[in-house]
């Protein structure tokens, strides 16, 4: 079964400072893999989704971005944070013929 | 423009009554749809799916309909249990695309 890892669990980060928050997936080959983000009160925001090593797909415009530099390795980075960013994120995996799998989450909180 | 809505943000229940829980869709392209249950500070956890060949599909206490032509699914747990107190999110997905796009949730309360 598909096991994912995501850390750290909660941060605390100045505006204007670097971010990076990785994912990786146990348990599966050639995943589907996705950032979301929950900002209060709100849904689940997709926010980047990869279907192969380095293969990228944005989905909102903003100042994070993705990278894939492993078939199980998924990172969310960010050269400056904006108080924008906090919220709480969600690294997703798709394995063959399974639905979406959530990690545990990152809550962050940008001040 | 949110393509998946759900209209409830919160649902209080009596333990052992039925929660239904209702998601609209505004693109008919979506043909497979999935119900996630979020307990604070943790991830969403699939509960339950059903693809548009399909207008019902029960796993345990939970049901999920789909009327296609309405653009609507509801998930029906029953009985409801304190333990099911959550937020509950929909998803859908269209074939051939990648993107699963959520609903802005319901918080569901089962009152003992």
């Amino acid at each position: 079964s598909q096991t994912i890892h995501q850390w750290p669990a909660t941060l605390v980060q100045p505006v204007g400072s670097p971010l990076s928050l990785e994912c990786t997936v146990e348990g599966t080959s050639n995943p589907n893999l996705y950032w979301y983000r929950q900002a209060a009160g709100r849904g689940l925001q997709l926010l980047f989704y990869s279907v192969g090593i380095g293969q990228i797909s944005s989905e909102v415009p903003q100042n994070l971005s993705a990278s894939r530099p492993q078939d199980r390795q998924f990172i969310l980075s960010s050269k400056k944070l904006l108080l924008s960013d906090s919220g709480f994120y969600l690294c997703a995996v798709q394995g063959a013929n399974s639905p979406l799998h959530f990690g545990n989450g990152t809550r962050l909180t940008v001040t | 423009d949110q393509q998946v809505k759900q209209n409830s943000p919160s649902l209080s229940v009596q333990e052992g009554r039925i929660s239904i829980l209702n998601c609209d869709y505004t693109n008919s392209m979506f043909d497979y749809f999935l119900w996630y249950k979020k307990y604070p500070a943790e991830g969403p956890t699939f509960l339950i799916s059903i693809s548009s060949i399909k207008d019902k599909n029960e796993d345990g206490r939970f049901t999920v309909f789909l009327n296609k032509s309405a653009k609507h699914l509801s998930l029906h747990i029953v009985p409801s249990q304190p333990g099911d107190s959550a937020v509950y999110f929909c998803a859908a997905k269209a074939s051939g695309t990648y993107k699963y796009i959520f609903g802005t949730g319901t918080r569901l309360k089962v009152l003992a």
